[in-house]
């Protein structure tokens, strides 16, 4: 298994340009969720989604969309980038059956905006 | 509003010696305390997840603990390779419940 699997790995972009951080995992999770870690910051939530065509909005929603059409895949869009957007972006998919939750993140996409 | 604190902010140790890192927690109705770990440019990597008071965990030189209010993760004889970020988190539950997370402690452990 992959696991979880985020591209790219590192993107500039300029005040305003709009992008799309990829994420997908191999693990037939059903929840999957988008952080941003700052500085001196805990890891804030985003965006989650708990099954395909099912997303709501984390601590920290404003400037992001996503969707989720698909198990595997919980593509992130930046709409509009501003430099307050400058941060890494981790994505996870976790589950909880049995009585056992777990989490997994992915390797993480660092974005800059100028 | 859940709330999660992590002490010390950074700790630096000897090889060979033990000690304990804490997690301070607030939570309405806990549904599970996780604990990463997560290495400089890299994806928190999940450790383990404590569900109730009392329960404990071991993994290697690791291990983790829950009360009511805290968790402790206890690292016997670290070695360098133990080096990182310790991360906790906390979930409420009720359905799907937001994780909150700590800022973490970051351990050096010296040769």
């Amino acid at each position: 298994n992959a696991g979880v699997t985020q591209t790219p790995k590192f993107q500039v972009l300029k005040t305003g340009q709009s992008m799309t951080l990829q994420c997908a995992q191999d693990m037939n999770h059903e929840y999957m969720s988008w952080y941003r870690q700052d500085p001196g910051m805990g890891l804030r939530l985003i965006h989650y989604s708990v099954g395909a065509g099912i997303t709501d909005q984390g601590e920290v929603p404003n400037g992001y969309n996503v969707s989720r059409s698909t198990t595997e895949d919980f593509p992130l869009r930046l709409l509009s980038a501003a430099p307050s957007q400058t941060s890494v972006y981790f994505c996870a998919s976790s589950y909880s059956r049995g009585g056992k939750d777990e989490q997994f993140f992915g390797p993480g996409t660092r974005l800059t905006v100028l | 509003e859940d709330q999660v604190t992590q002490s010390p902010e950074a700790l630096r140790l000897q090889e060979g010696e033990s000690s304990s890192l804490n997690c301070s927690y607030t939570v309405s109705g806990l549904r599970g305390l996780f604990w990463y770990r997560q290495d400089p440019g890299k994806g928190p990597e999940f450790l383990f997840t404590l569900y109730s008071a009392g329960e404990e965990k071991e993994k290697e030189r690791l291990k983790a603990t829950l009360t009511k209010k805290e968790s402790f993760l206890h690292i016997t004889a670290p070695k360098p390779e133990d080096s990182a970020t310790y991360l906790c988190a906390v979930q409420a539950g009720g359905g799907y419940q937001k994780v909150t997370f700590g800022i973490g402690t970051k351990l050096q452990v010296i040769p």
